[in-house]
């Protein structure tokens, strides 16, 4: 099941710098996409979403962007902190089930 | 703020052995959930449960699992006779309304079968 996928298992950005995550997806039925950042032996925690009728969604420092005729999202986090070193996951919701992708190790370079 | 709390953290089970992991949802939230992500894998939904009943499941979710909220503040998932294959961290999840809402997720009970 490769409904969501996220291509890049790691990525390394600089302390104060744009850190960009990717996600694609397949089934054009989702109807909301999520991000999550994830500590090891932690849960998931829930940062930001957006439904399918958007393109934009923005939280402090964090910012959603979708395009749905590519079928894909991103998140971006500027200035990206030390503290946002993380696993991070993206999700896509149709109905009550979420389908996640596999993850982006994010390394935030002091 | 609120969390969403399972127990035990980790379970060590025998092949074949029941077991019931526990979550207790946060207290005003009317959706729960149980999600696992086996080492190395994605995390996958395994099912939902909304008004005492249960809304969806996955293919995962085979008649060896169950979900019960007995007395309104705990969520339990039953596995009713363990495989190696069900070892995973069991994330339990809640949240209070559907949509762009997300769901705050418990830390996991690491389930190892033996």
């Amino acid at each position: 099941d490769q409904q969501v996928k996220q291509n890049s298992p790691s990525l390394s950005v600089q302390e104060g710098r744009i850190s960009i995550l990717n996600c694609d997806y397949t089934n054009s039925m989702f109807d909301y996409f999520l991000w999550y950042k994830k500590y090891p032996a932690e849960g998931p925690t829930f940062l930001i979403s957006i439904s399918s009728i958007k393109d934009k969604n923005e939280d402090g420092r964090f910012t959603v962007f979708l395009n749905k005729s590519a079928k894909h999202l991103s998140l971006h986090i500027v200035p990206s902190q030390p503290g946002d070193s993380a696993v991070y996951f993206c999700a896509a919701s149709q109905n009550e089930k979420l389908t996640f992708g596999t993850g982006t190790r994010l390394t935030i370079i002091p | 703020e609120p969390e969403v709390t399972q127990t035990p953290s980790h379970q060590v089970t025998q092949m074949g052995q029941e077991v019931i992991l526990r979550c207790v949802p946060i207290s005003n939230h009317l959706y729960f959930y149980w999600y696992r992500q086996i080492l190395g894998q994605k995390v996958e939904f395994l099912v939902s449960f909304y008004n005492n009943e249960i809304s969806e499941k996955s293919e995962i979710f085979d008649d060896q699992f169950s979900v019960e909220r007995p007395d309104g503040s705990n969520f339990t998932l039953k596995i009713r006779s363990t495989k190696l294959e069900d070892s995973a961290m069991y994330f339990c999840a809640s949240r209070l309304r559907v949509g762009t809402y997300g769901y705050t997720f418990g830390s996991g009970t690491r389930l190892t079968v033996v």
